[in-house]
């Protein structure tokens, strides 16, 4: 069963474009919403995450939108560089330690 | 900080064989995770650990995996006889645990080829 659904699996975006990555969760005892960025042969890296407070937070070109009513969250990203190419992961956290991965996007953009 | 060592960084074997793999967790962080990644399954807690001790092992797969942290500084897994749906990369993350934003920090990964 999966707790944190992520689409979609892959995406392709203009080079300057926005890219957005959607994830929903039906666990409402989730208390912290990571979003974690993998370049190939290294390990997901934290991006940027979220309180279940707050509607919205932004770094940079990265902003994530969280509607707790739907349980649904996304990850934004603004003018998408070739450098943004890498599979990201949402997440949510279930327990003090233990974070639920989605089954990843990955996000290639072009040129 | 090094961050955290996992050693290999590839191995191949032969189907039936032990593997074991080795993670060094960042000094001070007092929570260590074990994943899996593959294609088809995408990235798979498998076990994690609390000031040493195992929490929720739920996600080890079968009796032929065990992993073990005897301290602070170092956690292995182990695949014993392992099989060639067992290749995957096997990441350790580690994390603080306490706080509200535990960041887990990820390994380079060991990519695992049974042949």
């Amino acid at each position: 069963q999966q707790q944190v659904k992520q689409s979609p699996q892959s995406l392709i975006v203009q080079k300057g474009g926005i890219s957005i990555i959607n994830c929903a969760y039906e666990n409402t005892a989730f208390d912290y919403f990571p979003w974690y960025q993998q370049f190939p042969g290294k390990g997901p890296a934290l991006l940027i995450a979220i309180r279940p407070d707050v509607s919205e937070k932004k770094e940079g070109r990265f902003t994530i939108s969280f509607n707790k009513s739907a349980k649904q969250f996304s990850l934004h990203i603004m003018d998408s560089q070739p450098g943004d190419s890498a599979t990201y992961f949402c997440a949510a956290r279930e327990s003090a330690s233990k974070i639920i991965f989605g089954s990843g996007t990955r996000l290639s953009i072009r040129p | 900080d090094a961050g955290v060592i996992q050693s290999p960084r590839h191995e191949v074997t032969e189907m039936g064989q032990e593997v074991t793999l080795r993670c060094k967790p960042i000094s001070g962080h007092n929570s260590l995770f074990w994943y899996r990644q593959t294609m088809m399954r995408g990235l798979e807690l498998l076990i994690y650990f609390n000031n040493n001790v195992p929490i929720d092992d739920s996600g080890m797969p079968e009796d032929r995996f065990s992993a073990k942290m005897p301290n602070a500084s170092f956690s292995t897994l182990k695949i014993q006889p392992s099989e060639p749906r067992d290749s995957a990369v096997y990441f350790c993350a580690t994390g603080s645990r306490g706080g509200f934003y535990n960041e887990q920090f990820f390994g380079p990964g060991t990519r695992l080829t049974v042949l």
